[in-house]
């Protein structure tokens, strides 16, 4: 298993609401990326933060916003939630190489 | 931006036999491609990548092929086990940035 952690592991929210996921990057790791996996489907990138700044963003909306922390920690948030927001949202860390390693993910479902 | 297309979507193998799993890239400039298992419930778990300075990798029973000419690149899984039942995923990145653009997964089953 990877040092990546995330949480919480399973969320339910309602149309419209706003949500906070929360990932720990692997020990030393200093760039988190952010993926959208929906059913079926290959995870999508979100967005990277490097060294607390956005660093590229994929094709998705505004009401996704993230940060990351001194320690390299990181949030997605997600805005006037729509039920095409329902997926398994995945934290990446990485340090040079180009190995990326992912965190178990948070099952979010939206009603 | 990158496309990446995964063939076959499902592949069903006798255990003991070899599976293959074919991957295109469209961006050149692409130059790491790691293979991804996923098992139902867990997380993508990295199994092998590859860089564009290298034409081949092995790592016991799997292995990596890649053609910069042809942008493509394959999975090959030697003598099957249950256990290699999974999905898995194709990805490709510039090294300098890691962002991964995923193909759409094969669903690798081996009967016993």
């Amino acid at each position: 298993e990877t040092g990546v952690t995330q949480s919480p592991t399973h969320l339910i929210k309602t149309r419209g609401q706003q949500v906070t996921l929360r990932c720990s990057s692997q020990s030393g790791h200093n760039t988190v990326s952010w993926y959208q996996q929906a059913l079926g489907q290959g995870p999508q990138f979100i967005f990277q933060y490097y060294r607390e700044e956005e660093n590229g963003r994929g094709n998705f909306p505004p009401r996704f916003s993230g940060l990351q922390f001194p320690n390299y920690s990181s949030e997605l948030n997600v805005n006037a939630l729509e039920l095409d927001d329902s997926a398994l949202y995945l934290c990446a860390s990485s340090l040079g190489a180009g190995e990326t390693y992912f965190g178990p993910g948070t099952r979010l479902t939206v009603t | 931006g990158e496309n990446v297309e995964q063939h076959p979507s499902t592949l069903s193998v006798q255990e003991g036999d070899s599976a293959v799993i074919k991957c295109t890239y469209s961006d050149s400039a692409s130059n790491y491609f790691p293979w991804y298992k996923q098992e139902l419930g867990k997380r993508p778990q990295l199994i092998i990548d590859i860089r564009s300075n290298v034409g081949e990798k092995k790592d016991q029973r799997i292995a990596v092929t890649l053609n910069k000419t042809a942008k493509h690149f394959s999975l090959h899984i030697t003598e099957t086990q249950p256990e290699d039942s999974a999905v898995y995923f194709c990805a490709a990145s510039i090294l300098s940035d890691y962002k991964l653009s995923f193909g759409a997964g094969t669903t690798v089953t081996v009967r016993a």
